[in-house]
């Protein structure tokens, strides 16, 4: 069972608009989220990453809105830029146990394209 | 430049062959972690040292995988008599020591892409 969903696969926006890529949770025990920005061959780079303290944070283009009662989560890059062309994973962690010992549950990632 | 290294980048190899990879994370950071990437999967964790020790084990850690810290800084991780199916990208994350509250950023590597033939 994935706990973690991304259900679209692709999305497709045009260069200076904004891009909106979602993500939702089944696991209640997850309280810290992130998101990842992965180029072909490379490993998953950090973007933002938001506490369930809060249901908003932001990062110059990128905000991260979340809705722990909706266990859903969302990803707001604006404007979106030709280099924004990526696969965005969202990723989530429970409280972390015994220092810190638990690994991240990724989404399956959404292919984001900007057209020009 | 201080980011997570992972040796080789690429591996191809035979079926029954054994592999090993090597992580070597940012300088500063106690915690590693190694993960494995299939085509249209996202990351899935497999153990996670805190230093030396070894917290932490998927299910996905079969028998045959096997990894070690031994001095807490760069990590190892072998694979024996390797099967198709373990062809993946292997990635390896860090992340610097636990402070209380909220979970702590991980920041991957390259990661090594393994070929099975």
């Amino acid at each position: 069972d994935q706990q973690v969903k991304q259900n679209s696969p692709s999305l497709s926006v045009q260069e200076g608009r904004i891009s909106i890529l979602n993500c939702d949770y089944t696991n209640s025990m997850f309280d810290y989220f992130l998101w990842y920005k992965k180029y072909p061959a490379e490993g998953p780079t950090f973007l933002i990453s938001i506490s369930s303290i809060k249901d908003k944070n932001e990062d110059g283009r990128f905000t991260v809105f979340l809705n722990k009662s909706a266990k859903h989560l969302s990803l707001h890059i604006v404007p979106s830029q030709p280099g924004d062309s990526a696969v965005y994973f969202c990723a989530a962690s429970e409280v972390p146990r015994r220092g810190g010992a638990d690994g991240l549950t990724f989404g399956k990632g959404t292919h984001l394209i900007i057209q020009p | 430049d201080t980011g997570v290294s992972q040796d080789p980048r690429h591996k191809i190899t035979k079926r029954g062959q054994n592999v090993t990879f090597r992580c070597d994370p940012i300088s500063e950071h106690n915690r590693l972690y190694w993960y494995r990437q299939t085509l249209g999967q996202g990351p899935e964790f497999l153990t996670y040292f805190q230093n030396e020790a070894q917290l932490e084990k998927s299910r996905l850690l079969s028998d045959r995988f096997s990894a070690e810290r031994p001095k807490g800084s760069f990590s190892t991780l072998e694979i024996q008599r390797t099967e198709q199916g373990d062809s993946a990208m292997y990635l390896c994350a860090s992340s610097p020591p636990y402070s209380g509250g909220e979970a702590d950023t991980q920041y991957f590597g390259p990661g090594t892409r393994l070929t099975v033939l």
